[in-house]
């Protein structure tokens, strides 16, 4: 069965405090591992798209890679306005382009 | 340029009512699909619309339906509501054949429905 796990569920910093949010994943066939941006009560702002393995994708403070079994949203300096939570998800190869997501992992950024 | 929009905002509603939630894609894309948020939980695909047909489905049941217009907006209409179907519904469009990368899907702010 597809399935995305993410960890931390949580993860609390102090602003300029870097670290990595982890997404594993197991599917048959992946077509592509996508992240997102959700701040409380809005929707999903669209981050990063990775297609293949050693992939990596940069974004002002956030940089994605891709491994054959997980990826990383590594976050380097964070400000408080990086608080928000992070969801990622899994596009199968023959399976449309419905998007299969893990639970998120919340980030807190204090300064 | 107009990104993705839902209404209402907010909805409540009680048991077995039925509910009717609408999406408008962002201009150029064709393909509507739509998703349910519990809370603390990541988003669940229920279907996909493109060309006014329901192209893919999730393991939603019966009660949830939808349809596409000409015009590419969407609609997702619940019946027999439980409470269990209190959610942030959310709506993603995508470009299948109007150009652009159609794997990426962009959302709108949701629809929160409370079921009573």
């Amino acid at each position: 069965e597809d399935q995305v796990t993410q960890s931390p569920e949580a993860l609390r910093l102090q602003e300029g405090e870097s670290s990595s949010l982890n997404c594993s994943y197991t599917v048959s066939g992946l077509r592509g591992l996508f992240w997102y941006r959700q701040d409380p009560g809005k929707g999903p702002e669209f981050l990063f798209t990775l297609y293949s393995a050693g992939e990596e994708k940069e974004k002002e403070r956030l940089k994605a890679t891709l491994t054959k079994k997980e990826s990383f949203l590594h976050i380097t300096a964070p400000k408080p306005e990086d608080s928000a939570t992070y969801l990622c998800a899994v596009q199968r190869n023959q399976a449309g382009t419905a998007l299969i997501f893990g639970k998120g992992t919340t980030l807190s950024v204090s300064s | 340029d107009a990104g993705v929009t839902q209404s209402p905002t907010h909805l409540i509603k009680t048991r077995g009512q039925q509910v009717t939630l609408r999406c408008s894609p962002k201009s150029g894309h064709d393909t509507v699909s739509w998703y349910q948020q519990a809370l603390g939980q990541g988003p669940q695909f229920i279907f996909q619309y493109y060309e006014e047909e329901e192209r893919q489905r999730g393991n939603f049941p019966d009660r949830f339906s939808g349809h596409q217009f000409p015009n590419y907006s969407s609609e997702l209409n619940v019946n027999a509501l439980l409470l269990g179907d209190s959610a942030l519904y959310l709506c993603a469009s995508s470009p299948l054949l109007a150009g652009g990368n159609q794997n990426e899907q962009f959302f709108g702010p949701g629809t929160r429905l409370t079921v009573l």
